[in-house]
């Protein structure tokens, strides 16, 4: 069975810091992974898919790395800002078993102080 | 750019009464999903729906739930007999194929009273 975990569960980080968010996952045959942020009450923003082929994905400030092999993503916040406080979630899709669904991580909260 | 759209945003039920949560997924999508996110909690998968019928539900998907896709464009999900503890928000997502990306929808947030 699938299992993602974060860490760390909660980060501060002054603003214009920048700042590395961990994702582990314990099957590497995954599809693909994907970054999501969720603000307080809100719904799920997708941030980046990364391709099981891939290692690195970038948009913006937001650059993700996966390591299929260690079964590890990183997600790199470079200059952050206080808009970019929020919890950021990863999750991956998994070859095996069922229809594919997506299996999140435990998430990690971030806190940018201005 | 395509999204997928939940209503209603929030609801509000008493105990034991149904609730039906509705979706409409990206239209060229295959593949449909319902999870739930209790508060301060992970977000759980719930079920999987291809092809006209449930590929794969989770062990909270008990008798109490149901989908359906009754038109080429809604997907719903029904809660029979609602529970203090089926309190939570609830997203639809959908994907092209398995490999795609999967798209969420803004969640409804269920409050059962």
């Amino acid at each position: 069975k699938q299992e993602v975990t974060q860490i760390p569960a909660a980060l501060s980080v002054p603003e214009g810091e920048n700042l590395v968010l961990n994702c582990s996952f314990t099957d590497s045959a995954i599809y693909n992974l994907q970054w999501f942020r969720q603000d307080p009450g809100k719904g799920l923003t997708s941030l980046l898919l990364i391709q099981s082929s891939q290692r690195e994905q970038t948009s913006g400030r937001l650059n993700a790395s996966l390591d299929k092999s260690s079964g590890r993503s990183t997600l790199y916040i470079a200059a952050s800002q206080p808009g970019d406080s929020a919890t950021y979630l990863c999750a991956v899709t998994p070859r095996s078993g069922g229809y594919q669904k997506v299996t999140f991580g435990t998430g990690t909260k971030l806190q940018v102080i201005p | 750019e395509p999204e997928v759209t939940q209503t209603p945003s929030h609801q509000v039920t008493q105990m034991g009464q149904e609730v039906i949560l509705r979706c409409v997924p990206i239209s060229n999508h295959l593949y449909f999903y319902w999870y739930r996110q209790i508060l301060g909690q992970k977000v759980e998968f719930l079920v999987s729906f291809y092809n006209n019928e449930i590929s794969e539900k989770s062990e909270i998907f008990d008798d109490q739930f149901s989908v359906e896709r009754p038109d080429g464009s809604n997907f719903t999900l029904k809660i029979r007999s609602t529970k203090l503890e089926d309190s939570a928000m609830y997203f639809c997502a959908s994907r092209v194929t398995e490999n795609t990306e999967a798209f969420f929808g803004q969640g409804t947030r269920l409050t059962v009273v």
